[in-house]
């Protein structure tokens, strides 16, 4: 089945030591989205790339940054976790822009831990 | 602004009892609306969507939502609620053409009980 994966479902990682969270899609969508969520909270949007060209929100903090080397995959990269990034990360994709609309497809979700 | 609001923080249902969960939504024009659900500890799994024809949508595992534009509303139902629907359910909203992003509500914890 086409999907979204998430690699680590869980990373731990020590305060101000960089992590990467990985996502790879088998999907072939043009978008991939990264968001944020903590407990009991809305996923929260920290940037996006529609193919190449990628999109940040105004209030991301400089301290995330993302790559994609290619369609199938994108990295989120976090340069000095603090204990404020504890949460879950979700990766997403969608097909396009079109007129068919562009629902989002989530994968399973990183969560991370800062210790 | 563009928003979508969830009014209701947490609703406990029966098992077998309906459900709706409310959902509303501010936009400029017609927006593309969404509803997912988030079992503790995954991610978020798409249970149906609006674009535009038919305002009334079914979705998976038995739900369905009716858009009313009337109303700014795009509410969740289900006719009787098992266990396994105990989860996080999150509406979302998309502006027209040309921009792929999603607003989210805040959620609605639904909890079932006996």
């Amino acid at each position: 089945d086409a999907m979204v994966i998430q690699n680590p479902r869980y990373q731990v990682t020590q305060f101000g030591k960089p992590v990467t969270l990985s996502c790879s899609q088998t999907l072939n969508h043009n978008v991939m989205y990264w968001y944020q969520q903590k407990s009991s909270q809305a996923p929260k949007l920290l940037f996006h790339y529609y193919d190449k060209d990628f999109n940040n929100e105004a209030d991301t903090p400089d301290n995330f940054q993302s790559r994609r080397p290619n369609t199938s995959f994108c990295f989120l990269d976090i340069r000095s976790p603090g204990l404020g990034d504890a949460a879950m990360y979700l990766c997403a994709t969608s097909r396009d822009r079109g007129t068919s609309g562009y629902e989002q497809y989530f994968g399973p979700g990183t969560r991370l831990t800062v210790t | 602004a563009q928003s979508v609001t969830q009014p209701d923080i947490h609703i406990t249902v029966s098992e077998g009892a309906s459900l709706e969960l409310r959902c509303n939504y501010s936009y400029g024009a017609t927006p593309y609306l969404f509803w997912y659900v988030q079992s503790p500890g995954q991610g978020l799994q798409l249970l149906l969507k609006y674009f535009s024809g038919d305002t009334l949508v079914q979705g998976i595992k038995g739900f369905e939502a009716e858009f009313k534009r009337s109303q700014s509303s795009f509410n969740l139902r289900k006719p009787s609620v098992h266990w396994s629907d105990a989860a996080e359910y999150f509406c979302a909203g998309g502006a027209n053409f040309g921009n792929e992003k999603l607003t989210f509500g805040t959620g609605t914890r639904l909890t079932i009980i006996p």
